[in-house]
């Protein structure tokens, strides 16, 4: 079974710095999608960013980029730019498939809590 | 227009009685889902549902069940409720062509006493 690993529970940044949350996964597969979620105290599951792991370049969206390195199964989201509303716990997540049909679901992370510092 | 939509938000009730939580998606979706997310904040799969499969997490008890009475819907059924039951429960879905993200509701959080 897939496993995914967020090693910092907590991680907390100066407003308009840059930071990094780390992701580790575990598959045995070739091809997959990686995600992370933002979850916001109004506990609503919002998307920050998708990889797809046959993609050789990094995704970015905005302020949000990832580090995805294949090889080492290591999936890193780094916000530039920090602001307060960035605020919220982050979940890496890995879409996996259910052996034999199409039903899939996402393994999830235990998610880093964001600080941000004014 | 709320993409993913599950009612009640909050619920409160007593331990043994049996209650439902509704989902709905207007995106066309083909697959839905239910996770659950304890008091730890972790996120599990609990169903996954696409028409032609209904796939349950082997950790979930069969208490829990749900009900899709067309594409749009999947209700999470949960019988005799526990106070373990206490989390917060999500419906997501998404398609399984395109870039396969999941859109989640809001979530509903079940509190047993």
């Amino acid at each position: 079974a897939q496993t995914v690993t967020q090693s910092q529970p907590e991680m907390s940044v100066q407003e308009a710095e840059t930071v990094t949350l780390s992701c580790t996964y575990d598959t045995s597969e070739s091809d997959y999608y990686l995600f992370w979620y933002k979850q916001p105290p109004s506990r609503q599951m919002i998307l920050v960013i998708r990889q797809e792991a046959y993609k050789q370049q990094n995704a970015t969206e905005n302020r949000f980029s990832v580090n995805f390195q294949k090889a080492a199964k290591s999936f890193s989201l780094k916000i530039s730019d920090s602001q307060l509303g960035d605020a919220a716990m982050y979940f890496c997540a890995y879409r996996f498939l259910y052996s034999g049909g199409g039903a899939d679901g996402l393994t999830f992370g235990k998610g880093t809590h964001l600080i941000i510092q004014p | 227009d709320t993409a993913v939509s599950q009612t009640p938000k909050y619920l409160v009730t007593q331990m043994g009685n049996d209650k439902s939580i509704k989902c709905e998606q207007n995106l066309g979706h083909d697959t839905m889902y239910w996770y659950k997310q304890d008091s730890k904040k972790f996120l599990k799969i609990m169903f996954s549902y696409n028409n032609k499969e209904l796939i349950i997490n082997e950790t979930v008890p069969n208490r829990f069940s749900p009900k899709s009475p067309d594409k749009a819907h999947l209700n999470l059924h949960i019988n005799s409720l526990e106070l373990g039951d206490s989390a917060v429960y999500f419906c997501a879905s998404s398609t399984a062509g395109g870039n396969v993200e999941a859109f989640f509701g809001q979530g509903t959080r079940l509190t047993v006493v």
